[in-house]
């Protein structure tokens, strides 16, 4: 079964600061991993979506970056600004048998950037 | 405006009732998915549904129940038969296509008495 770690669980920056998040899963055999922002009892906001042939992608001051044969991505945020603050999310697209095209997600990093 | 649509927002169910939250897309999209989120877990997978009138169970399918009777719509309930029910669910929706990202709903937050 797919297993999806996120480190740090919780994250404490001040403003300006440049960050990486981390995410790791157990099983290479996927399609595309997705990052999510979640702020508090709202639902999740896609971020960037990098498919299993790509090595990054970019989305303003963000930076995802995946290597699917060590079952890593890193989430990069360039310059945080306390706008930043929320619950980031890792899932990965999974492609073996009946769980095709269902999520696996990890617990999150909660990031907090104070100003 | 295209996008998905969860109600109600906030919900209350006394212990032995059945209660149902919708979940409605606009985005054409063919495949459905229900999540539930507690406090320090990650999202767990009920339901979902790839086509009309077919959908499959998750990892914690026990005590609720689907149906997927139009394309736009993937309700929801949550029987007497879950035990803990209390906890944020969200549904999201994917396009046609395995490589396609997925879109969620803003959640439905369902308390019990």
């Amino acid at each position: 079964k797919q297993e999806v770690t996120q480190i740090p669980a919780a994250l404490s920056v001040p403003e300006g600061e440049n960050l990486v998040l981390n995410c790791s899963f157990t099983d290479s055999a996927i399609y595309n991993l997705q990052w999510f922002r979640q702020d508090p009892g709202k639902g999740l906001t896609s971020l960037l979506l990098i498919q299993s042939s790509q090595r990054e992608q970019t989305s303003g001051r963000l930076n995802a970056s995946l290597d699917k044969s060590s079952g890593r991505s890193t989430l990069y945020i360039a310059a945080s600004q306390p706008g930043d603050s929320a619950t980031y999310l890792c899932a990965v697209n999974h492609d073996r048998g009946s769980t095709l095209g269902r999520l696996y997600f990890g617990r999150g990093t909660q990031l907090t950037v104070w100003p | 405006d295209g996008g998905i649509t969860q109600s109600p927002k906030y919900l209350f169910r006394k212990e032995g009732q059945n209660v149902t939250l919708s979940c409605e897309q606009n985005l054409n999209h063919d495949a459905m998915y229900w999540y539930r989120q507690d406090p320090g877990q990650g999202l767990r997978l009920i339901y979902y549904s790839q086509i009309v009138n077919d959908f499959q169970k998750g990892d914690i399918a026990e005590g609720y129940s689907v149906s997927r009777e139009k394309k736009e719509s993937f309700p929801l309930t949550v029987t007497s038969a879950q035990k803990n029910p209390t906890a944020f669910y969200l549904c999201a929706s994917r396009g046609t296509g395995i490589y396609n990202e997925q879109f969620f709903g803003p959640g439905t937050r369902l308390t019990v008495l």
